[in-house]
């Protein structure tokens, strides 16, 4: 099984604020991963796929880069909105595994 | 795109469950369907996939002796069964359509089920 760990986390930051989360896979997912944004009570929003690619009507200050076992999200200047818990998720191999996530705060 | 989940349950231990998840708006076929839950306070874990196509379905080794995943193409909807449930497995449950441009990704999601299994 592939290990996804993110780091770090938790960040507490303000809005304005640039901010970069990591997820490291174990071993190397190509460019088959995800990011992914859940608020409480909320379904989970897909921000980023397959390692670089933003989502339908997401933001352009989401990004996301990498691309083996080493990947960033990167939010150039926070909004208010933007805090929550982050998600990273990989699909190169089964079983599908997701990181434990990074706490914006 | 939507889809559409059963509404919550509650279980006894030792018992079954069955989440459906209808989808609409978009050609079925052509696509798969993740089965995803998040116990309170967890992060997210997989639990298998099934393609709308034709029915093949793969599972994680942690649930492969107890989930059943189906489809039903006439009404297109698929369904999660979980059978010998135990406290561990309250959560809530989702189901997400994969496939299409992206490999890694599921823009769209169920709103959820809540399963409690509680004696």
């Amino acid at each position: 099984e592939i290990v996804l760990t993110q780091s770090p986390a938790t960040l507490s930051l303000s809005p304005g604020q640039r901010v970069t989360l990591s997820c490291r896979a174990s071993q190397s997912v190509s460019y088959y991963l995800a990011w992914y944004q859940l608020k409480p009570g909320r379904v989970p929003r897909l921000l980023i796929y397959d390692a670089s690619n933003r989502a339908t009507g997401i933001p352009a200050r989401f990004s996301g880069s990498g691309s083996g076992t080493d990947f960033t999200l990167t939010i150039t200047s926070l909004e208010p909105e933007d805090f929550a818990i982050y998600y990273c998720q990989q699909r190169s191999a089964w079983p599908v595994t997701f990181g434990q996530g990074t706490r914006l705060e | 795109v939507l889809l559409v989940q059963s509404g919550p349950e509650v279980r006894r231990p030792g018992a079954s469950v069955k989440v459906s998840c209808k989808a609409s708006g978009y050609t079925f076929s052509n696509y798969g369907f993740d089965w995803v839950r998040q116990a309170p306070g967890q992060g997210f874990e997989w639990m298998g996939w099934i393609t709308a196509h034709n029915g093949k379905s793969d599972s994680s080794q942690r649930f492969q002796d107890r989930i059943t995943l189906t489809v039903d193409k006439s009404t297109e909807t698929v369904f999660m069964e979980l059978k010998r449930l135990t406290s561990d497995d309250t959560a809530i449950y989702y189901c997400a359509r994969v496939g299409g441009v992206a490999v890694a990704g599921s823009q769209f999601w169920g709103q959820g089920t809540q399963v409690t299994v509680s004696s």
